[in-house]
């Protein structure tokens, strides 16, 4: 069974901190994503990567920047966390084909 | 910009009904589309789809693609009330790069009363 663990299920951070969001897969998956979940507008793509040290930006990348230093953990980083980023974010692995993505519990992060 | 639209987005029905879901999309570059059930976390894979014609079945539920009418449907037949969930239709485009994004429906909120 294809595994991919998120460090936290609920995470409360303070405005203007800096917040990381780890993501672990065991599955030797070359490709991870990071998603925001939010009633109303569904899964958004914030970044992915397809390779070591390779990150590409999605559809809302801005507020955000990620972290791939090995195949199988991928972060997300909050340089300066703001209230509008309080949402449910799923980070996700894939093999390079088919991309069949498999997704982790989420992380509820609040900022206050 | 790419764009999944599902409908409806919520639905109540009895236990032993059948139920079919929609999603229609507009993507340049069209790879494959792929239905999620989300319970209380994380979405889990059902089905991608490929090509046009072919219903992919596992169970109770099945899917079909129409790729010149560019929508999808997910049947479940004999409903019962472990398949209350959220279901997401996502689609796959060519980005040309090492991989690719899915780009989400808002998915159809599903409740099976007893």
């Amino acid at each position: 069974d294809v595994k991919v663990t998120q460090s936290s299920r609920y995470l409360v951070k303070r405005t203007g901190e800096k917040v990381f969001l780890e993501c672990v897969q065991d599955m030797d998956h070359e490709n991870m994503f990071w998603y925001r979940q939010d009633p109303g507008l569904g899964l958004r793509l914030i970044y992915f990567s397809y390779d070591v040290k390779m990150k590409e930006k999605g559809d809302i990348p801005e507020g955000y920047s990620v972290s791939r230093e090995k195949k199988e953990r991928f972060s997300l980083i909050l340089e300066s966390a703001s209230t509008n980023q309080t949402s449910m974010y799923l980070c996700a692995s894939s093999p390079r084909t088919p991309n069949i993505q498999y997704f982790g519990a989420g992380t509820r992060l609040s900022v206050l | 910009e790419d764009k999944v639209v599902q409908s409806p987005l919520s639905l109540v029905v009895h236990e032993g009904d059948t139920v079919t879901l929609n999603c229609s999309y507009e993507v340049t570059n069209f790879r494959s589309l792929l239905w999620y059930k989300q319970e209380k976390k994380a979405p889990t894979f059902l089905f991608m789809l490929t090509s046009s014609g072919i219903e992919k079945k596992s169970g109770r539920l099945s899917s079909i693609l129409d790729k010149k009418e560019l929508f999808s449907i997910l049947n479940i037949t004999a409903t019962q009330t472990g398949d209350s969930a959220v279901y997401l239709c996502a689609v796959e485009a060519y980005s040309g790069g090492g991989a690719d994004g899915l780009t989400f429906g808002k998915g159809t909120h599903l409740i099976i009363q007893p």
